[in-house]
């Protein structure tokens, strides 16, 4: 059972370079969320997606825009990196819509480093 | 100050005996709280979920909501070496989120 897949597990990227971190879940979820996990900080939400077609803001949306491609595919993207953006980021699913009924499924993260 | 607090640790305990992980929440609209384990390198993976106040157990994992005081509470019985993790504390309700984390190490 794949669950979570996120592509990819690595990358290092360059000051205002852009990037798009990809996403796919393979359990039918209608809930997507994308975190980063900073030293100390615990997961903080950058952006979900309850459903097909419909994206919100999290914690900390700066510097990030999401697309939520079909049910299965929730993808991030940084548009011009920063250096404060060096972090690991998960990609979550869950059954039902919006925060009711959890819980998440997480993917195993892409460590991303700006230098 | 964050609405999910938890301690940061590390916990280092002995082969065998109880761990004890705790976490503090502020916001009274929280009713869904989970427990994820979390393996260096690995995404987290759930391993407790409980609605409102009330012990769930499952083997050698219970865990605990106190609503009244804002307190949720995961203990491991009978640790072993495998259990050593980074633990995270979710609440859920009109919003979602994590602790900080809890690092644990259990010493063969």
């Amino acid at each position: 059972n794949a669950g979570v897949t996120q592509t990819p597990k690595f990358q290092v990227l360059k000051t205002g370079q852009s990037m798009t971190l990809q996403c796919a879940q393979d359990m039918n979820h209608n809930s997507m969320y994308w975190y980063r996990q900073d030293p100390g900080m615990g997961l903080r939400l950058i952006y979900y997606s309850a459903s097909e077609g419909t994206t919100d803001k999290g914690e900390v949306p700066n510097g990030y825009n999401v697309s939520r491609l079909n049910k299965r595919e929730f993808s991030l993207r940084l548009e011009s990196a920063a250096p404060s953006q060096t972090s690991v980021y998960f990609c979550a699913s869950s059954g039902l819509q919006g925060y009711s009924n959890q819980p998440q499924h997480f993917g195993d993260g892409t460590r991303l480093s700006i230098l | 100050q964050k609405e999910v607090e938890q301690d940061p640790g590390p916990l280092s305990v002995p082969e065998g005996a109880i761990v004890s992980l705790n976490c503090t929440y502020s916001n009274s609209a929280f009713q869904y709280f989970m427990w994820y384990r979390q393996y260096s390198r690995k995404g987290p993976e759930l391993l407790m979920y409980t609605y409102s106040s009330g012990n769930k157990e499952d083997g050698r994992f219970t865990a605990q909501v106190d609503k009244s005081s804002k307190y949720i509470s995961l203990f491991i019985r009978d640790s072993q070496p495998s259990d050593s993790a980074t633990y995270l504390c979710e609440a859920a309700g009109n919003k979602l989120t994590f602790g900080g984390g809890t690092r644990v190490l259990v010493k063969p």
